[in-house]
């Protein structure tokens, strides 16, 4: 089946620090979808991605659906304390059910 | 309700008795997953509904989990003869359609402990 790789797997930054994490796989995808899950919650969709070379922004938030179709990063500017959580990047190819990765775990020092 | 609900929000049980995790998708939702998450690990796909199709069941980790629903409303997931391993955060999600958007909302997610 499909894979994805994201990483890093833990962050440690200091507030106001910018961010940044990526997934690649080894099919082409393509949808790309970032979450984040607070501690005791489910994830939550941050940004779609549906066209490669796609760079879509969120308030702090940017992503990118990478040219190839097989990687997309995310980025994090002027981190705050509540971007704390994890957040996993999820791959979707035509026909196929999302693949998640395994997540990047986020904290943020104030 | 207006978002995905799961029920219970926390579950504690003894080893070897059967438990039945609730799930209510967004109004609307043809499709319905489950997936589970272990303590500090990411989302593992466990079975996956679409309105009358027969389930993608190829996520479930063995025979003691079953999962059903009811018409494109509420599913159950039921681990049977429980094990300590079984100990993790079960979450629920729908989503409009698939396969082509992906965008699944999902629950708040059963927290079960096997002792």
């Amino acid at each position: 089946g499909q894979q994805l790789n994201q990483s890093p797997q833990s962050m440690f930054i200091q507030e106001g620090e910018d961010v940044s994490m990526n997934c690649t796989s080894s099919s082409i995808f393509n949808t790309w979808l970032w979450y984040k899950q607070d501690p005791g919650e489910g994830p939550v969709l941050l940004i779609a991605l549906y066209k490669a070379g796609e760079l879509t922004s969120n308030g702090r938030l940017t992503a990118q659906f990478g040219i190839t179709r097989k990687d997309s990063f995310l980025n994090i500017s002027a981190s705050i304390p509540s971007d704390v959580g994890i957040y996993f990047c999820a791959g979707q190819a035509s026909g196929s059910r999302l693949t998640f990765g395994e997540g990047t775990q986020l904290t943020v020092n104030p | 309700g207006a978002g995905v609900s799961q029920s219970p929000s926390n579950k504690v049980t003894e080893k070897g008795k059967d438990v039945e995790l609730r799930c209510d998708p967004i109004s609307g939702h043809t499709a319905l997953y489950w997936y589970r998450q272990r303590l500090g690990q990411g989302l593992e796909f466990l079975i996956y509904f679409q309105g009358n199709s027969a389930p993608d069941k190829s996520g479930l980790p063995s025979d003691r989990f079953s999962a059903e629903r009811t018409g494109e409303s509420v599913s159950t997931l039921t681990i049977q003869r429980t094990q300590q391993e079984d100990s993790a955060v079960y979450l629920c999600a729908s989503s409009l359609r698939h396969p082509n958007t992906g965008e699944l909302f999902f629950g708040e997610g059963s927290r079960l402990t096997v002792l």
